[in-house]
């Protein structure tokens, strides 16, 4: 089955740019997007279609994708950017079945 | 402004099924750009997709859970209903339902822009 691979953790200090990966063999063929999940709350979306950023979400959110990697950038993490942190994209055998990755846990100290 | 709520029972007991409603409001089910799909999480682990349903009533649903899982919709009542049978206590998890929206014609690119803030689901004896 297809599986979308992100490293489990990633820690940073503030200010440092985070980039978090994700990487599918399908990737070239399909639009990422990516998710924040703090604790207690629903996820939010922070990119979608690779690199578009929803209104609202601060500049220092991007994303871009190359062959089969997908990559969120936080550039001048701050502490409240400490989060898990999803990509997401659908299956290309013809359906709309979503697939989720494993999650990045990053910490900002 | 599209929201979206889920509810259903906190507690289900192990081989019941589970019927979980997703409530939205804010633009009719039957707008075309008003699909809908259920998530989980179950604690300490990443978020799962499992299952989809769009304005003009395709379905799909994750391959490990599709003997148990199904998706369906009533408009006139804006709701979006998911059963899951024969439950287990693995399947105690947070379950959410968003707004899927389509980045193709087909929608077999999508993301969720809109989500509901979850209903919590035990699955004890």
């Amino acid at each position: 089955s297809y599986e979308l691979t992100q490293p489990p953790s990633l820690s940073v200090s503030p200010g440092q740019t985070a980039r978090i990966t994700c990487s599918g063999d399908e990737m070239p063929k399909k639009y990422a997007s990516w998710y924040q999940r703090k604790s207690g709350q629903a996820p939010l979306l922070v990119i979608y279609e690779d690199s578009r950023r929803p209104s609202g979400i601060p500049e220092r959110f991007s994303g871009s994708s190359s062959g089969t990697m997908a990559t969120l950038t936080i550039s001048g993490a701050q502490v409240d950017d400490e989060a898990d942190y999803y990509c997401y994209s659908t299956d290309t055998k013809g359906e709309h079945r979503g697939i989720f990755g494993g999650g990045t846990k990053l910490t900002v100290l | 402004q599209v929201t979206l709520k889920e509810s259903g029972p906190v507690l289900v007991k192990p081989t019941e099924t589970l019927t979980l409603t997703c409530t939205v409001s804010g633009s009719s089910l039957s707008n075309a750009k008003m699909s809908v799909s259920w998530i989980r999480q179950p604690p300490g682990k990443a978020l799962e997709w499992l299952a989809y349903i769009s304005a003009n009533d395709e379905k799909s649903y994750t391959t490990s859970l599709s003997n148990r899982l199904t998706i369906s919709k009533d408009t006139s009542k804006s709701q979006v209903v998911l059963t899951m049978s024969n439950m287990d206590p693995v399947d105690t998890a947070t379950y959410y339902c968003a707004r899927t929206y389509c980045s193709s014609p087909s929608c077999y690119d999508n993301y969720m822009d809109v989500w509901g803030k979850g209903t919590t689901v035990t699955v004890s004896s």
